[in-house]
């Protein structure tokens, strides 16, 4: 299918670690790609490839991919972390892109 | 760095067109093989790909809007556009403007303007 799908909200204790999901056929061939969005804000990139931030990220960030399961885990979260979290990936056609439905993060 | 900058109307009329332009700067929108890209999002919803053109000309567009949408640049300007034809109170959200980049067979979206709002309404 041309979808990806996420839970619509987790939540996490500060300090603990939390793994938002994104599950779509279209992640056996394509690595996800993470982007975290505040309130207000544009999205951010956090997490592209196999696993890899770009420069400025936290290495509390980091990306995992099995099968059509693409996570991303915020190990040791914090307050400011609470954001929306978006997976993307290319469709089947490599050139146009999906956007999963994203997942509210709320650190207690 | 590259900075990406979206203008326009915050205002169109329904059954009209959505015209939007994104100013490049920091960088030429004709360098490298980036593909420059549209996502929308409607007020307390996810992110929606609108479609992205390449410096050449080259365009892909969301099939669910293809018929009404078109995206143009103007490398002299290092800007391009997004016209989105008969607007209706579905398409009001806001706007980004995003520039893809391919880095090794990877693709992302690494740099985003800040957003404009767009509501449609008579």
């Amino acid at each position: 299918s041309s979808e990806l799908t996420q839970d619509p909200a987790v939540s996490v204790a500060l300090g603990q670690t939390v793994r938002i999901t994104c599950r779509g056929d279209i992640l056996r061939s394509y690595y996800a790609t993470w982007y975290q969005q505040m309130p207000g804000q544009a999205p951010i990139l956090v997490v592209y490839g196999k696993d890899t931030r770009p420069p400025g990220i936290p290495d509390r960030f980091s990306g995992s991919s099995s099968g059509d399961t693409a996570s991303l885990t915020i190990t040791g979260a914090q307050a400011e972390d609470e954001a929306d979290y978006y997976c993307s990936s290319r469709d089947n056609s490599g050139s146009h892109w999906l956007f999963g439905g994203g997942t509210k993060v709320t650190v207690l | 760095q590259v900075q990406l900058q979206e203008s326009g109307p915050g205002l169109v009329k329904p059954s009209q067109t959505l015209s939007l332009t994104c100013t490049v700067s920091g960088d030429s929108i004709s360098r490298g093989n980036f593909y420059w890209n549209w996502v929308r999002q409607p007020a307390g919803k996810g992110l929606q790909w609108i479609g992205r053109i390449h410096h050449t000309g080259s365009t892909n567009y969301n099939s669910s809007l293809e018929s009404r949408v078109s995206i143009s640049v103007d490398t002299s300007n290092n800007q391009f556009s997004l016209d989105l034809t008969s607007a209706t109170a579905a398409d009001t959200a806001v706007y980004y403007c995003a520039r893809e980049e391919a880095n090794w067979g990877l693709y992302y979206f690494d740099s985003w303007g800040q957003g404009s709002l767009v509501i449609v309404s008579s």
